[in-house]
C-alpha cells in the first residue's frame, strides 16, 4: 500500500537555528513528492515538489527538501528558522494506484520557532 | 494567475438541515477538483474528486455528496447533517496532465450543533 508517513507530531527549534521536518514514503514506481504548509484557520499552501532531477529541491521561504531513494525519505529543511515558519506542515505523495488523481497526504507535523 | 474560490467562510448548523458548500476556480481550464475535510485541525480526508463536469468519484461513504455543475465549480452537499459532519472543509485544484501538486482554497468551518 502506498504511504507517507510524518514521525513527528511536534518539532521545537529555536528562531535561527536550522530545522527539519521528516517524511517518510512507500509507493510502487517512481515517487512524486510534495510539501504544503498550513497556518491556522487557512487552506493548505503548495511548498515545493520532487519530480525527477536533483535530489534536493528548492521551494518557496526558503524551504529545500532532499529526496533520499535509498532511505524513501523526502525531509523539509531550512537553514535558518524564523517564527513565522511556525504552522502546521504537510508531506504527500501522488497516489500512482489511480492515475495519480489521488494525493496521499501525511498526518501533519506542527512546527513551533521560539525567539 | 489561478485562484480558488470557497464561501461560506464560516457555517453553523443544527443537526438534521441541509448543506451546500462551494467552490469556484478562476484562471484555468478542466482543473482536477477535490473536496477534504479536515478534523481537528490535522489530518486530511479526501471525500470527493472529480476530473470532468459531472464525473465524481467518492472515497468515503457517508451521508455527503459532491457535483460538478460547470468546469469550474464543485459544490459539497448533504440532505441532513450529522454532529459527526462538523470539520474544516478543504476545496483544491490541481491541473491535469500535470505534476500533480494541487492548490488549496480558503476553508469552510462547519460547526454542526
Amino acid at each position: 500500500a502506498q504511504s507517507v508517513a510524518q514521525p513527528e507530531d511536534q518539532v521545537n527549534v529555536a528562531e535561527g537555528n536550522p530545522l527539519t521536518v521528516k517524511c517518510t514514503y512507500s509507493v510502487s514506481g517512481n515517487p512524486y513528492l510534495f510539501w504544503y504548509v498550513q497556518y491556522p484557520n487557512r487552506g493548505l499552501q503548495f511548498l515545493l515538489k520532487y519530480i525527477t532531477g536533483d535530489n534536493l529541491v528548492k521551494g518557496s521561504y526558503g524551504f529545500e527538501a532532499e529526496f533520499n531513494k535509498s532511505q524513501t525519505s523526502f525531509h523539509l529543511k531550512k537553514p535558518s528558522a524564523l517564527v513565522s515558519d511556525s504552522a502546521l506542515y504537510f508531506c504527500a505523495v501522488r497516489d500512482t494506484n489511480t492515475g495519480g488523481f489521488k494525493t496521499i497526504f501525511g498526518a501533519g507535523t506542527r512546527l513551533f520557532v521560539k525567539a | 494567475s489561478q485562484t480558488i474560490h470557497q464561501w461560506p467562510a464560516t457555517l453553523v448548523q443544527p443537526v438534521g438541515s441541509p448543506l451546500s458548500l462551494e467552490c469556484t476556480v478562476e484562471g484555468t481550464s478542466n482543473p482536477n477538483l477535490y473536496w477534504y475535510r479536515q478534523a481537528a485541525g490535522r489530518g486530511l480526508q479526501l471525500l470527493f474528486y472529480s476530473v470532468g463536469i459531472g464525473q465524481i468519484s467518492s472515497e468515503v461513504p457517508q451521508n455527503l455528496s459532491a457535483s460538478r455543475p460547470q468546469d469550474r465549480q464543485f459544490i459539497l452537499s448533504s440532505k441532513k447533517l450529522l454532529l459527526s459532519d462538523s470539520g474544516f472543509y478543504l476545496c483544491a485544484w490541481s491541473v491535469t496532465a500535470s505534476s500533480y501538486e494541487q492548490y488549496f482554497g480558503p476553508g469552510t468551518r462547519l460547526t454542526v450543533t
